[in-house]
Parts: structure tokens; C-alpha cells; sequence
């Protein structure tokens, strides 16, 4: 089983909302990760978590907070944004370590901010 | 100086063809590299993983990495409509879990 299931699919979401999107997987992977893409963009690394612990935060505006709950789930909490976040958000994991650190992604959530 | 680098494309191939796609990384002292494939509007999917300088063969896909030179390839033998996609490199920064992305390379393969 490779999957890593995120929800939900889409979300529409004001500039004064709260929301969140979640992530979960059972592969016993270690590390999970949340990236952000723009149309014909690649993948834009925002969080990592290894261990349950934030390992990388590439300078994320703090109205992106991330929260890792237990070993398989993970969440990314919104709140006052801005319609130029609107994007496709992405969680993938992997193994922490060794060789066997390929990275599965899940469906993404398609954020648009109204 | 971007840390992983990839032609843009398009690229386009006639079905059955060769293709041929190249990236080039900026960290030495990387040891994992990816490449993934992603259709329009989809997330991205492994297609194949690369540890060992050398080639390494999955059916018709075969990646080649030559760490002397920081360059890794993805080569799609009999080219099939159904392989075009946004083909992106990925490479593990420091092996701390640190994966960047390329820019991505748009193949076409056409009927």
C-alpha cells in the first residue's frame, strides 16, 4: 500500500476563514511533507516533518501552520489568506532514512482563496 | 544558482521513439535522486528511484546517474502517447528529507 490519502479534494475558502487540510498514511513512513504548486510550476517545498518534528520550514508565512498529530497524520492549518496562496497543496511521505526514502504523494487539496 | 535544473521543453518525440530527458543538481553531496511523472491536474508519481552512479532499468524506463558530473537522465524507450506528461527530477539535499524539484520537462510523444 502506497497511499497517501488527503482531504479534502477541493476547498473554497474567504480571506477572513479558518480551514484545514489534512493528510494521513499508514506506510510507516517517518517523514511527511508538504509542498505547494502553482500552475506550471513544479512542486514548492513548504514543511517537513520527521519524527513528529518539524525538521524544515522554508520560510513560510505564518498564516500557514503546520501540525503533525501522530506518526501518520498530518495537518496544515489556514488562516487569513490571500488569493495568491490559491494553488494545488500536496502531502507526500517517506521513509527518514536510509536508501528507501522515495516520496508518495497524495491527490492534493486545490486551495482557491476568494 | 537554482539546486536542481532541468530543460524546460517542450520536448516532443514520434511514438516508438527515443526520449530523453536531463537534470542537473548543484549539491555534491546529494545520494538520492527521483524522477516522477505528472499529468495535468494530477499529483506527481514515482516512476523511478536512483542511489548508485550507473543505469538502472524498469521496463522501458532507465535512469542513469553520474555523480562526478552532478547528472542525472530518464530515458523512455518505445514512446507511447500515453507517456506525455510533465516528466520533473527530484533530488534529496543533504539526505535530511530535503527533496527540491526541478522545473519540470514537458514531454509530447505524438501518435
Amino acid at each position: 500500500d502506497t497511499e497517501v490519502t488527503q482531504t479534502p479534494k477541493h476547498l473554497v475558502m474567504g480571506m477572513t476563514n479558518k480551514k484545514s487540510l489534512k493528510c494521513e498514511q499508514h506506510m510507516g513512513h517517518r517523514a511527511m511533507y508538504w509542498y505547494k504548486q502553482k500552475a506550471k510550476k513544479p512542486p514548492e517545498l513548504m514543511f517537513v516533518y520527521s519524527y513528529e518534528k518539524l525538521s524544515i520550514n522554508e520560510s513560510v508565512p505564518s498564516r500557514f501552520s503546520p501540525e503533525c498529530p501522530n506518526s501518520s497524520l498530518l495537518n496544515l492549518h489556514l488562516h487569513a489568506l490571500q488569493p495568491e496562496d490559491s494553488a494545488l497543496y500536496l502531502c507526500a511521505s517517506s521513509h527518514a532514512l536510509g536508501a528507501g526514502i522515495e516520496a508518495f504523494f497524495g491527490q492534493g487539496t486545490r486551495l482557491t482563496v476568494v | 544558482q537554482k539546486e536542481v535544473e532541468q530543460n524546460s521543453g517542450p520536448l516532443s518525440v514520434p511514438e516508438g521513439a527515443i526520449a530523453s530527458l536531463n537534470c542537473t543538481y548543484s549539491d555534491r553531496g546529494s545520494q538520492s535522486f527521483f524522477w516522477y511523472r505528472q499529468y495535468s491536474g494530477k499529483s506527481p508519481e514515482l516512476i523511478m528511484s536512483i542511489y548508485s552512479n550507473g543505469d538502472k532499468e524498469d521496463g522501458r524506463f532507465t535512469a542513469q546517474l553520474n555523480k562526478a558530473s552532478q547528472y542525472v537522465s530518464l530515458l523512455i524507450r518505445d514512446s507511447q502517447p500515453s507517456d506525455s506528461a510533465t516528466y520533473l527530477c527530484a533530488v534529496n539535499i543533504d539526505n535530511n528529507n530535503d527533496m527540491r524539484f526541478g522545473a519540470g520537462t514537458r514531454l509530447t510523444v505524438k501518435p
